[in-house]
C-alpha cells in the first residue's frame, strides 16, 4: 500500500516528441504529488508538483495529469528536448510524515535529436 | 556557499575501515535526511532529522551511524560495511511547515566497498 509504482523504466523519445511516464498508486492518503528530475552526477531535484484536488497541472513544457479515481499521475515533456534526458522519479507524500516521501523506482529518458 | 553540499564525491573503502560522509546545508532548513540510491530502485530513506533530533531510522544497519550537530550539518559514519553498501548517498534538506516539503539534495557521495 506503500509503494509508489513507475512505468517505464526508461524511454527513448525523438526530439520534438511527447515523453510520457506514468505512477499509480494505492494509498488514497497520499496528498502530494511531485516529480524530480535527476541528471547525470546531481541530485534529484523538483521539477513539478500537483495535489489530489486539480487533475492537471501544467508548467512550460511539462505538464502532470492526476486521476484521482483510478489512483494515477503522469508526465508529459512536451516537444522534448535532449537536454530533458534525465533519470525522473515520482513520489507521493502522506501528510504527517515527517516530509518523508514513497518514491517510484524512475525512468531514464533519452531523447534523441 | 550555497545549497547542499556533500562530501567527498567519491570514496573508496575497504570492509574494514572507516570513514564519514559530511553534508552541509546553507538554506536554513530544519530537517535532513540521509537516502540511498542503487539502480533501478526508488530512493531508500534511511535517516531524517528534524531540528537536530533523529526522528526516523528505517531499520538501517548498525555499520551506519548517522550524527547530526546541529541543524545546518549532517554526518554518516560507515564502519565494517559491505560490497551490497556500494552506492549514491544523497543528503536533502527541508523546511517543514514550509508551504509543499520541497526536498533539496546534494550531488551526492558516490561509495564503493570492496
Amino acid at each position: 500500500q506503500q509503494q509508489v509504482k513507475q512505468s517505464p523504466q526508461s524511454l527513448i523519445v525523438q526530439k520534438g516528441g511527447i515523453s510520457i511516464i506514468n505512477c499509480a498508486y494505492e494509498n488514497t492518503a497520499f496528498d502530494y504529488f511531485p516529480w524530480y528530475q535527476q541528471f547525470p552526477g546531481k541530485g534529484p531535484a523538483l521539477l513539478i508538483a500537483i495535489r489530489p484536488d486539480v487533475s492537471e497541472k501544467k508548467e512550460g513544457r511539462f505538464t502532470i495529469s492526476f486521476n484521482k479515481s483510478a489512483k494515477q499521475f503522469s508526465l508529459h515533456i512536451m516537444d522534448s528536448q535532449p537536454g530533458d534526458s534525465a533519470t525522473y522519479f515520482c513520489a507521493a507524500y502522506i501528510p504527517g510524515s515527517n516530509y518523508q516521501l514513497i518514491w517510484g523506482a524512475g525512468t531514464k529518458l533519452i531523447i534523441k535529436p | 556557499e550555497t545549497g547542499v553540499t556533500q562530501t567527498p564525491r567519491h570514496l573508496v573503502m575497504g570492509m574494514t575501515n572507516k570513514k564519514s560522509l559530511k553534508c552541509e546545508q546553507h538554506l536554513g532548513h530544519n530537517a535532513m535526511y540521509w537516502y540511498k540510491q542503487s539502480a533501478k530502485k526508488p530512493l531508500e530513506l534511511m535517516f531524517v532529522y528534524n531540528f537536530k533530533e533523529q526522528t526516523e531510522n528505517n531499520s538501517v544497519p548498525s555499520r551506519f551511524s548517522p550524527e547530526c550537530p546541529n541543524s545546518s550539518h549532517l554526518f554518516l559514519h560507515l564502519h565494517t560495511l559491505q560490497p551490497e553498501d556500494s552506492a549514491l548517498y544523497l543528503c536533502a534538506s527541508t523546511l517543514t511547515g514550509g508551504n509543499t516539503g520541497e526536498l533539496f539534495f546534494g550531488e551526492g557521495s558516490r561509495l564503493t566497498v570492496l
